[in-house]
C-alpha cells in the first residue's frame, strides 16, 4: 500500500524558479528518501534523510523532515528544464524487509 | 560503472508462457528487491532478498517467483503470466547496514505486456 502522499500532484514552473514538493506518510520511519523518475524510466536516488535529521542539502536540493507531523519537503532551487520529471518520496520502516514504500509522486514541469 | 542491469527492457508475451526477467548488480550489494509500478498504485514490492539463498515475499508476491543463487543476480520468474501482470518492473539493490546504506539503486526497468 502507498505510504505517502505527495503534494502537489503536478507542478509547472519557469526555469530559474524554485520548486517545492511535499510528502506525508503514515507510519514510523527509519529514513525517508527522494527519487526522480524521467517519463517511464528508472528511478534515480536523490537524497536520504534519517529519522533523527531535520534538514539535509545536496547541491540544489534541500530536504526537510518533520517526524512529529510525518511530513517531508523537497526544495529544488534555481530549477532547470532538465529537472522536468516525476519526484517520489519513499520511506523505509523498521521491519526487516527494508521495502521502500513510495508515495504517488509529483510531476514537475520546468518551462524553459 | 556501478549499476543495476535488467533484461529484457521490453517484452510482449502471451498468457501462460513462462518468462524470466534478469537482474544483475555489480556493487556487491547484499539486498536486492523487485518492484512493480502501476498507474495510480505507485511502486509495490514483489519479493526481496537479504543475501544469497535468502528470499521473502513483499506486498504483491502472487504469480511471481525469485531465486538468489549468486550475490549479483536476482531473477524474477513468471511461471504462467496473466494480463494483470502487465506492468513496469524495477529491480533494486542496496547494502545492508544503517543510515545512508539504505539507499536503493534501481535498474532501468522492464516494461512487460501480457496479452
Amino acid at each position: 500500500s502507498q505510504q505517502g502522499e505527495e503534494d502537489p500532484q503536478a507542478l509547472s514552473i519557469q526555469e530559474g524558479e524554485n520548486a517545492t514538493m511535499n510528502c506525508s506518510y503514515k507510519t514510523s520511519i527509519n529514513n525517508l528518501q527522494w527519487y526522480r523518475q524521467n517519463s517511464g524510466r528508472g528511478l534515480v536516488h536523490l537524497i536520504l534523510i534519517r529519522s533523527n535529521e531535520r534538514e539535509k542539502h545536496s547541491g540544489r536540493l534541500r530536504v526537510t523532515l518533520d517526524t512529529s507531523k510525518k511530513s517531508s519537503s523537497l526544495l529544488i532551487t534555481a530549477s532547470r528544464a532538465a529537472d522536468t520529471a516525476s519526484y517520489f518520496c519513499a520511506t523505509v520502516g523498521y521491519t526487516g524487509r527494508r521495502a521502500l514504500t513510495f508515495g504517488s509522486g509529483t510531476r514537475l514541469q520546468v518551462q524553459p | 560503472e556501478a549499476q543495476v542491469t535488467q533484461n529484457p527492457r521490453y517484452l510482449i508475451t502471451v498468457t501462460g508462457k513462462k518468462l524470466t526477467v534478469t537482474c544483475s548488480q555489480n556493487m556487491n550489494h547484499e539486498y536486492m528487491s523487485w518492484y512493480r509500478q502501476d498507474p495510480g498504485l505507485g511502486l509495490r514490492q514483489i519479493y526481496y532478498s537479504m543475501n544469497v539463498e535468502v528470499t521473502d515475499k513483499g506486498d504483491v508476491p502472487e504469480g511471481y517467483k525469485v531465486s538468489r543463487k549468486e550475490k549479483r543476480n536476482f531473477p524474477l520468474i513468471l511461471e504462467s503470466p496473466s494480463p494483470n501482470q502487465t506492468s513496469l518492473y524495477f529491480c533494486a539493490s542496496s547494502l545492508l547496514g544503517t543510515g545512508d546504506t539504505d539507499t536503493q539503486y534501481f535498474g532501468p526497468g522492464t516494461r512487460l505486456t501480457v496479452l
